[in-house]
């Protein structure tokens, strides 16, 4: 079955600090990645996505992310977090199959809390 | 949520009754998407349309219905709503090519069922 894990529920970093939320998959084929933020009492907005090249992938808000095929992961990351990026944060792959290419496959959220 | 506006924002009902709840964008994308969130439970696909007329079920479609007349609008219908269904409900849009996996959502409508 095709699947996304986030296996933090909570992630909790000091403001200025380094930054990951972590995301494996599970699908087969060649995976399209996504990661997206929830803010509190709105909709998600798209932060960045894979779908082939470069393993690095740059977005929003200073955002990047690491495809790393080997492992099935594609890790958030950010230099310096900052406390407006406390949120909620959505892992997400595209299916494969015929049948659910079409739509995505989440991960269930992480929420970061950025301390001052 | 530029381009997506969703009604109502909020909405308390009792069990039994039909709900309708609506999407409407602005920017022609012919994907649209129905997704509810709740605690523990990430988003939940409902409901999608890949154009006018034509949709699919999502992984959470019993008690939920859809419609889409035309390109702007997404209905939601909830038969007979239960408490079940209490929840938050988004709604998303794609464009077809090469993007059309980027989804980008509504504010979201708060439905209370008492």
């Amino acid at each position: 079955a095709q699947s996304v894990a986030q296996p933090e529920d909570q992630v909790n970093v000091a403001e200025g600090n380094p930054l990951t939320v972590k995301c494996t998959y599970s699908v087969s084929g060649n995976p399209y990645l996504f990661w997206y933020v929830q803010y509190p009492n709105r909709g998600l907005q798209f932060l960045l996505k894979y779908i082939t090249g470069d393993n690095l992938v740059k977005g929003s808000y200073g955002f990047e992310a690491e495809f790393n095929k080997s492992q099935t992961s594609f890790h958030l990351k950010k230099p310096s977090a900052l406390v407006s990026d406390s949120a909620l944060y959505f892992c997400a792959v595209r299916g494969t199959n015929a049948g659910n290419n079409r739509k995505l496959i989440w991960g269930l959220g992480t929420s970061l809390a950025v301390n001052p | 949520d530029a381009g997506i506006t969703q009604s109502p924002r909020h909405k308390v009902t009792e069990t039994g009754t039909p709900v309708t709840l609506r999407c409407h964008q602005t920017e022609n994308h012919r994907y649209m998407y129905w997704y509810r969130q709740d605690p523990g439970h990430g988003l939940r696909l409902i409901h999608y349309s890949y154009g006018v007329k034509d949709t699919d079920k999502g992984e959470v479609s019993d008690g939920y219905s859809v419609s889409r007349s035309k390109t702007e609008d997404f209905l939601l219908t909830l038969e007979s709503a239960t408490s079940s269904q209490t929840s938050v409900y988004f709604c998303a849009i794609s464009e077809a090519g090469v993007r059309y996996n980027e989804q980008f959502f509504g504010p979201g409508t708060r439905l209370t069922v008492l």
